[in-house]
């Protein structure tokens, strides 16, 4: 059965620094997503993605965040500069309605 | 933000019983509604959903009641076995983006 990978499963990064959380979508799927869930904390909707560019984005989503789709296959999402309230599991969602939505199992990033 | 509520952080069932898990929302504007079971270290992991020009939607063991003038739903599944133990939440979508705002989640527990 397809489903959505992410990698990597776990990233630690420093304060201030960049880092990519990336992606693959079920490949006939057209819309995808992010949300994250910071520890004991609700599923939180960060981002949609459609038809190549964000259709919508939370208020969390700022100028730090972006998102890309530079392949055709893999989806990206970058912070620019990442802050200790960061830290989080982040889900990467797709769907081929917009509905439904499959998730990946997540990455789990550490900001020290 | 409380516009998807499950009040429940907790329910634990017998084997072969029914389970019964409640949400309530106060967003008019939401029309469809979907639940997601979810493991540790795992991303959720879609179950049944329902729209809500239906009051009822069955899948197998599972079914999903819809009340729009309480702005409630339920997911019962029956019966309980003790591989369903996961945390299950309600989420819910309006509009053309299909972003989802979820509960906080209700932890199952299938005592066999």
């Amino acid at each position: 059965e397809p489903e959505v990978t992410q990698t990597p499963s776990h990233q630690v990064t420093q304060m201030g620094q960049e880092v990519i959380l990336r992606c693959v979508p079920i490949s006939n799927h057209l819309y995808f997503y992010w949300y994250r869930q910071i520890l004991g904390q609700k599923v939180e909707f960060l981002v949609s993605f459609y038809n190549n560019e964000i259709s919508e984005k939370s208020e969390i989503f700022d100028d730090q965040f972006s998102v890309e789709r530079p392949d055709g296959s893999n989806f990206t999402l970058k912070i620019r500069s990442t802050k200790l309230e960061d830290s989080a599991m982040y889900f990467c969602a797709s769907s081929v309605q917009g509905i439904e939505q499959f998730f990946g199992p997540g990455t789990r990033l550490t900001v020290l | 933000d409380q516009q998807v509520k499950q009040n429940s952080p907790s329910l634990s069932v017998q084997e072969g019983r029914i389970s019964i898990l409640n949400c309530d929302y106060t967003n008019s504007m939401f029309d469809y509604f979907l639940w997601y079971k979810k493991y540790p270290a795992e991303g959720p992991t879609f179950l049944i959903s329902i729209s809500s020009i239906k009051d009822k939607n069955e899948d197998g063991r599972f079914t999903v009641f819809l009340n729009k003038s309480a702005k409630h739903l339920s997911l019962h599944i029956v019966p309980s076995q003790p591989g369903d133990s996961a945390v299950y939440f309600c989420a819910a979508t309006g509009g053309s983006n299909y972003k989802l705002t979820f509960g906080k989640g209700t932890l199952l527990t299938v005592n066999p």
